[in-house]
């Protein structure tokens, strides 16, 4: 067990629709990234936040948005969905903002498409 | 541009026997190296990692080695069981000194092990 949570496990909706996806951190730590992997691809890293503040941006979609609350948990907003946002969503904590410690992954949330 | 390029994609091996798996990095500042196995319906686990001030690293059956001139590291899988068969990721990171470093993936090696 990692140490992260995300919820919900699977989500299944369909084009045009907007969902919201949870994750809460390792304790102690300030770090929580998001990630999307598609079927047969790697981890392509989509934003990160520390401390509530945003740090860094990957390969982020204008329509998604994310953001980090004073709980330190964290909320990956995904709006006008195409079939192409199918995907597994993982959400990963580390303990710093500067990238140079581990990172530690939820179990992800599978978003279907129809 | 930055970039992991991780292989094989796919690796079969004997039961008992050992596995390899190399990648390489374009960034001569990376100095965290981080491996992670993924199983199915699972996120990413760490399972060893290195830094750029140590040639290998061994934890029970796992290894992983840096060649900071070639910039290329590997996982090394010995006396390989079933349970290890999974999807393995790389990863390295590129940065700098006075800024954030950003972690960048390989895109992975499927693992099987065969009985």
């Amino acid at each position: 067990d990692s140490g992260v949570t995300q919820t919900p496990k699977h989500l299944i909706t369909a084009t045009g629709q907007r969902v919201t996806l949870r994750c809460s951190p390792r304790s102690g730590d300030l770090s929580v990234y998001w990630y999307q992997q598609s079927l047969d691809q790697g981890l392509q890293f989509l934003i990160q936040y520390y401390n509530g503040e945003e740090r860094a941006k990957g390969n982020i979609l204008e329509r998604f948005s994310a953001q980090q609350f004073p709980d330190l948990h964290s909320e990956l907003n995904l709006s006008s969905l195409e079939l192409g946002d199918s995907a597994l969503y993982f959400c990963a904590s580390s303990v710093d903002g500067q990238g140079r410690q581990p990172q530690h992954f939820g179990d992800g949330t599978r978003l279907s498409i129809l | 541009g930055e970039n992991v390029e991780q292989h094989p994609s796919t690796l079969s091996v004997q039961e008992g026997d050992s596995a390899v798996i190399k990648c390489t990095y374009s960034d001569s500042a990376s100095n965290y190296f981080p491996w992670y196995k993924q199983e199915l319906g699972k996120g990413p686990q760490l399972i060893i990692d290195i830094r750029s001030n140590v040639g290998e690293k061994k934890d029970q059956r796992i290894a992983v080695t840096l060649n900071k001139t070639a910039k290329h590291f590997s996982l090394h899988i010995t006396e390989t069981q079933p349970e290890d068969s999974a999807v393995y990721f790389c990863a390295a990171s590129i940065g700098g000194e006075n800024r954030d470093d950003k972690i960048i993936f390989g895109k992975g090696t499927r693992l099987h092990i065969l009985p």
